[in-house]
């Protein structure tokens, strides 16, 4: 499998603020993330896929300059959420792809924009 | 990406009871997966299923990908109280590829 770790695990921020969200793989090199999004009682939404050294592919309706994701390492993929709204709040999750293919999740951060 | 359909959309069962839940797409997947994600956690993975008609367990979890590789079902076996949880079922069409989850199934067990 893959340990995957995600920080800050909560944050509340100021409308009009910029917040970054840290996805690390621990003990796997991850060439690819992917950053999902859960509003309460819903679903995963997938955002973008985060390549390593390459910019980041988003799904249609995400805004690359709103929500900027940075994958400089193997192990390290960032999702900046650039003046947050209170439209923003939500749960962001990252998962990283295992050597078995499996998606492994982080355990998210609940973003709350005042 | 496609959601899946899933169901029933939410359980509220007694300690004990066997439960069933499963995903229908319109399209083809190469692998599915169950995972049970608890409040202000993310998901965590119980089964991937990687053949048409293959059948998983692990423990009291049983899983099967469908033969027309459109459908998946999950049951739980003699439910109790830990198994509370939103389970949510997970296609995805290529390797490498991102998933496509469905709605999720809310489960409530009673003692």
């Amino acid at each position: 499998g893959a340990v995957v770790s995600q920080h800050p695990s909560r944050v509340i921020c100021k409308s009009g603020t910029s917040v970054k969200i840290e996805c690390r793989s621990l003990d796997f090199q991850a060439t690819t993330m992917f950053w999902y999004r859960q509003f309460p009682k819903q679903s995963l939404m997938l955002m973008a896929t985060s390549n390593e050294g390459s910019k980041a592919t988003y799904e249609q309706g995400v805004e690359k300059d709103k929500f900027l994701i940075n994958h400089a390492s193997l192990t390290l993929s960032t999702l900046t959420v650039t003046s947050a709204h209170p439209e923003d709040s939500s749960f962001y999750i990252c998962s990283v792809r295992g050597r078995d293919e499996k998606l492994f999740f982080g355990s998210g951060t609940q973003l709350s924009v005042l | 990406g496609q959601q899946l359909n899933q169901s029933p959309q939410s359980m509220f069962i007694q300690e004990g009871e066997d439960v069933s839940m499963n995903c229908t797409s319109s399209s083809i997947f190469n692998t599915w997966l169950w995972y049970k994600q608890d409040p202000g956690e993310g998901p965590v993975l119980l089964i991937a299923l990687y053949k048409a008609g293959e059948l998983t367990s692990n423990g009291r979890l049983t899983a099967q990908f469908g033969i027309t590789r459109k459908d998946s079902f999950l049951n739980i076996s003699a439910s109790i109280p830990s198994d509370v949880g939103i389970y949510f079922c997970a296609g995805q069409s290529n390797s490498g590829y991102a998933l496509n989850f469905g709605k999720g199934t809310s489960l409530l067990v009673t003692p």
